[in-house]
């Protein structure tokens, strides 16, 4: 059974960085089927996809069109897990964030970490 | 981009009766539809892929149909654990994205 634990801050002030980690048993974040996403959820957003890592052969990685130019998703191989930096926060990025699985079955999430609640306030 | 309506935003069901919630895909997306069960506090939880295949360990109450455009997640005799805000997705086009805005299920 795949589980992701989510760990990291609840409380960001405005401009900095929003670190979280998102650490995976029953599956490998270097498989070569599976793909490690970072979604959040918020009132006025709803559900949002933010990126995607994954490794076939080498490493890569997606985002979304509204964080790219402030976003970055790290596998770390090490510790089997993965990360979310999002930089230049603002109180608009306050919300839910969660990490989630896809698989080569389709880009749809089957496993999700606990979410934690990231408010963005000074 | 694919937009995803689900109706009705709210559903009011006694325990023991059955349930249907609509999803609507703006274009086609075939059968490439995840439906998922979201309760406070708590990740939304996969239900349905492939429009109507139901996910490991999800009751056989649970049931998806439909194709194109049009959706239903029809649930059978609910229970209080069912009463909870459900959301369809469509995985067709990327990114995965495509969520519905979710239909809350409560008790009436």
């Amino acid at each position: 059974q795949v589980q992701l634990q989510q760990s990291g801050p609840g409380l960001v002030q405005p401009s900095q960085t929003l670190s979280l980690t998102c650490a995976i048993s029953g599956d490998s974040v270097s498989s070569n089927s599976a793909a490690w996403n970072w979604i959040r959820q918020s009132p006025s957003r709803g559900l949002e996809w933010l990126g995607r890592t994954y490794y076939r052969s080498k490493w890569y990685g997606d985002y979304g069109a509204s964080v790219r130019s402030r976003i970055a998703i790290n596998p770390d191989t090490s510790k089997n897990q993965f990360s979310l930096h999002l930089s230049s926060v603002s109180p608009e990025d306050t919300a839910v964030y969660y990490c989630a699985r896809y698989t080569s079955s389709g880009w749809f999430f089957d496993f999700w970490g606990q979410g934690i609640l990231v408010t963005v306030s000074s | 981009e694919i937009v995803m309506t689900q109706s009705p935003a709210t559903l009011s069901v006694s325990p023991g009766e059955g349930a249907t919630l609509s999803c609507r895909a703006s274009q086609s997306v075939n059968t490439n539809l995840a439906w998922y069960q979201q309760k406070p506090g708590q990740p939304p939880r996969l239900l349905i892929y492939g429009a109507s295949t139901r996910a490991t360990g999800i009751p056989a109450r649970f049931s998806g149909s439909g194709s194109g455009t049009e959706f239903t997640l029809t649930i059978s005799s609910l229970q209080s654990e069912d009463f909870a805000v459900y959301y369809c997705q469509q995985y067709k086009t990327w990114p995965p994205d495509s969520f519905g805005q979710g239909t809350k299920l409560e008790i009436k």
